[in-house]
């Protein structure tokens, strides 16, 4: 069964602090995993796409790597700014013409000033 | 921001009561989704389009119904609202970018059922 499993469930920084957050799937046949940021009462922001194991994404303090089982969003010396809740999801190649994504429960990042 | 709009943004509603959601875009794009997020549950794909009258359901679709009659607007309907509909649901819809598709969101809406 296709799966995403993301791990901490919450996570509480230090301003400055960095750390990773992780995201494991189990999919035959990946096509694309997708980070996204969510901020409280808002809708889900795309941040990256990555294709294949072995490439990485960046964006200000942020990095997100990928191999054949996970992904990791790597936050570098984090602000209270990038506080907010982490979502993974990956497409499978079965998805076909549908473009179903499939969703892990995301991390709740906490950064304190 | 791929131009998409949903309205109502809050909506307290009885029992037993039909609602009705909609979800606008701007951008002519084909796929459209309806997601309901719960504490626990993550995003859960209710329905999706993939053109106009041409529609499917997702893993949570019983209770709701969808149409889709003009390429820009795609409804979601509760017949009779249960409280377990109780919910923050989100419009998306989809564009392609290389080899995959990347999904974009509404705002959303919260919705209370009493």
């Amino acid at each position: 069964e296709d799966q995403v499993t993301q791990s901490p469930e919450a996570l509480r920084l230090q301003e400055g602090e960095s750390s990773s957050l992780n995201c494991s799937y189990t999919v035959s046949g990946l096509r694309g995993l997708f980070w996204y940021r969510q901020d409280p009462g808002k809708g889900p922001e795309f941040l990256f796409t990555l294709y294949s194991a072995g490439e990485e994404k960046e964006k200000e303090r942020l990095k997100a790597t990928l191999t054949k089982k996970e992904s990791f969003l790597h936050i570098t010396a984090p602000k209270p700014e990038d506080s907010a809740t982490y979502l993974c999801a990956v497409q499978a190649v079965q998805a076909g013409n549908n473009r179903k994504l499939i969703w892990g429960l995301g991390t709740s990042l906490a950064v304190n000033p | 921001d791929a131009g998409i709009t949903q309205s109502p943004r809050h909506k307290v509603t009885e029992t037993g009561t039909p609602v009705t959601l909609r979800c606008h875009q701007t951008e002519n794009h084909r796929y459209m989704y309806w997601y309901r997020q719960d504490p626990g549950h993550g995003l859960r794909l209710i329905h999706y389009s993939y053109g106009v009258k041409d529609t499917d359901k997702g893993e949570v679709s019983d209770g709701y119904s969808v149409s889709r009659s003009k390429t820009e607007d795609f409804l979601l309907t509760l017949e009779s609202a249960t409280s377990s509909q109780t919910s923050v649901y989100f419009c998306a819809i989809s564009l392609r970018t290389g080899f995959t598709y990347e999904q974009y969101f509404g705002p959303g809406t919260r919705l209370t059922v009493t």
